[in-house]
């Protein structure tokens, strides 16, 4: 299985602050297609998760253009520009290269 | 509007059986693939099975492949998933989750249920 790692595992932010997380994979998530296939979601508090990123760098439909997300191969990062109060939560990577999906630990951002 | 609606959880003795049900409504289901995803208490996300449009093609993670099964119902809009000989450990949230591409299962996730707790404890 693909081993997804993410730091750092919590992220206290001032809001109107940029903020990033990363994550790490054990083998290459690059395609043959040219795509990487690293998703990012968000679980705000008391919520189902909703998807942020898919395929290294697009965003889902409705996600606000603050956040973005980079990287390829092994190394991927999701970059908010300024952080609002309403982005709280625990954010994950996840690996769709290949069954079994897995998912990094997870980042909890607060409010500093 | 994509709606999924989970039903069926609840607390079980280990070893014994639950079926959980998830209504779909706001796509044409017949034409993604779903998955479920679950979430043990205070924990990361797990991701758990994944059925293709035709409901013939099928995957389960290691951790629940011979005891749970995936399969779902195009003409009732609904996706199941059949959990039989549970474990203390299987003891989570189990959402459900749609596939984002059309016609070919695409691996990520782009709606969620609501989620149903699944307590396995004696």
């Amino acid at each position: 299985d693909i081993v997804m790692t993410q730091s750092p595992v919590s992220l206290p932010v001032i809001p109107g602050e940029p903020a990033s997380i990363s994550c790490r994979s054990s083998q290459s998530l690059l395609h043959r297609n040219g795509y990487n296939y690293l998703d990012w979601y968000l679980q705000k508090p008391g919520q189902s998760p909703q998807l942020l990123i898919y395929l290294g760098s697009i965003r889902a439909s409705g996600v606000p253009d603050r956040f973005s997300g980079s990287g390829s191969g092994t190394d991927f990062t999701l970059k908010i520009s300024k952080v609002e109060a309403e982005d709280v939560g625990v954010y994950y990577c996840m690996q769709a290269l290949e069954t079994p999906m897995t998912f990094g630990q997870g980042t909890k951002m607060e409010i500093k | 509007q994509v709606h999924l609606v989970e039903s069926g959880g609840g607390v079980v003795q280990p070893g014994r059986s639950l079926r959980l049900s998830c209504v779909a409504s706001g796509f044409m289901f017949n034409q993604y693939g779903m998955h479920w995803v679950r979430q043990a208490p205070g924990k990361g996300l797990e991701w758990v099975a994944m059925i293709w449009i035709d409901g013939r093609n099928k995957n389960h993670a290691d951790s629940v492949k011979g005891r749970f099964t995936i399969s779902r119902d195009n003409m009732k809009n609904t996706l199941y998933l059949q959990m039989n000989h549970l474990r203390v450990e299987d003891t989570a949230i189990y959402y459900c989750a749609k596939d984002r591409g059309p016609g070919m299962v695409e691996g990520d996730f782009d709606y969620w249920g609501q989620g149903a707790l699944v307590t396995v404890s004696s």
